[in-house]
């Protein structure tokens, strides 16, 4: 299994909710990522996972928060977004040192 | 801090020719991998290509095929044979050393294949 997977695909959600991206992967990687990404852009590098610990934020507001509960598993928990938030959000997976395996993406809309 | 440059923000190609996508970059570590990723329309991203800055022969992966120059710290990308299937975002990225978990992208470039 050389997947990693994504749940929602789409998300609409208001600025006052509470929602959850989730993020699996069975390849046995030991790092897993969240990036954001806008149309035409780049993807910009939000946290890294490594040996289920978080090892890289990059200055992300608190209304972002990752979360990862086992090595398979990637949550990402959104609180009170900003429409300017909506984008591709995108997880990905890698061995240490190796290729990084990118998800589909939750596309995120904010109201 | 390593930056890395694609200057063609899109690019065309007849299929069944050939393409090159430039990618410059800026480091001044020693140790480190280069990537070429692949973007369809609305699909998923995909490696398309690796190069670590050790190995002196370029890398190839079909009808992909890198130009390496480590002192001019250039890695453009050939595509031979386009395909219609060829036809998405390309981001050139880099990552420092052997266990270095922060890839920076390029800016992508839109590739655009003709039939």
């Amino acid at each position: 299994d050389t997947e990693v997977t994504q749940t929602p695909k789409h998300l609409v959600m208001g600025m006052t909710n509470k929602k959850s991206l989730k993020c699996e992967q069975h390849m046995g990687h030991r790092a897993m990522y969240w990036y954001k990404q806008k149309a035409k852009k780049p993807p910009e590098l939000m946290f890294v996972y490594s040996y289920e610990k978080l090892s890289i934020n990059e200055s992300v507001p608190s209304r972002f928060s990752p979360e990862c509960p086992n090595s398979s598993l990637l949550n990402l928990h959104l609180h009170a977004l900003q429409p300017e938030d909506s984008a591709l959000y995108l997880c990905a997976s890698s061995q240490r040192g190796d290729e990084q395996f990118f998800g589909p993406g939750t596309r995120l809309t904010v109201l | 801090a390593q930056t890395v440059t694609q200057s063609q923000p899109e690019m065309s190609v007849q299929e069944a020719e050939t393409v090159t996508l430039s990618c410059t970059y800026d480091t001044s570590e020693s140790d480190y991998y280069l990537f070429w990723y692949k973007q369809p329309p609305s699909r998923q991203m995909i490696l398309v290509i690796r190069q670590e800055a050790y190995k002196q022969q370029n890398a190839t992966e079909n009808r992909f095929s890198v130009n390496f120059q480590k002192a001019a710290k250039s890695f453009s990308l050939k595509i031979s044979d386009s395909q219609l299937g060829d036809a998405a975002m390309y981001f050139c990225a880099y990552r420092s050393g052997e266990y270095g978990n922060k890839l920076v992208f390029g800016a992508g470039t839109i590739l655009r294949v003709k039939s």
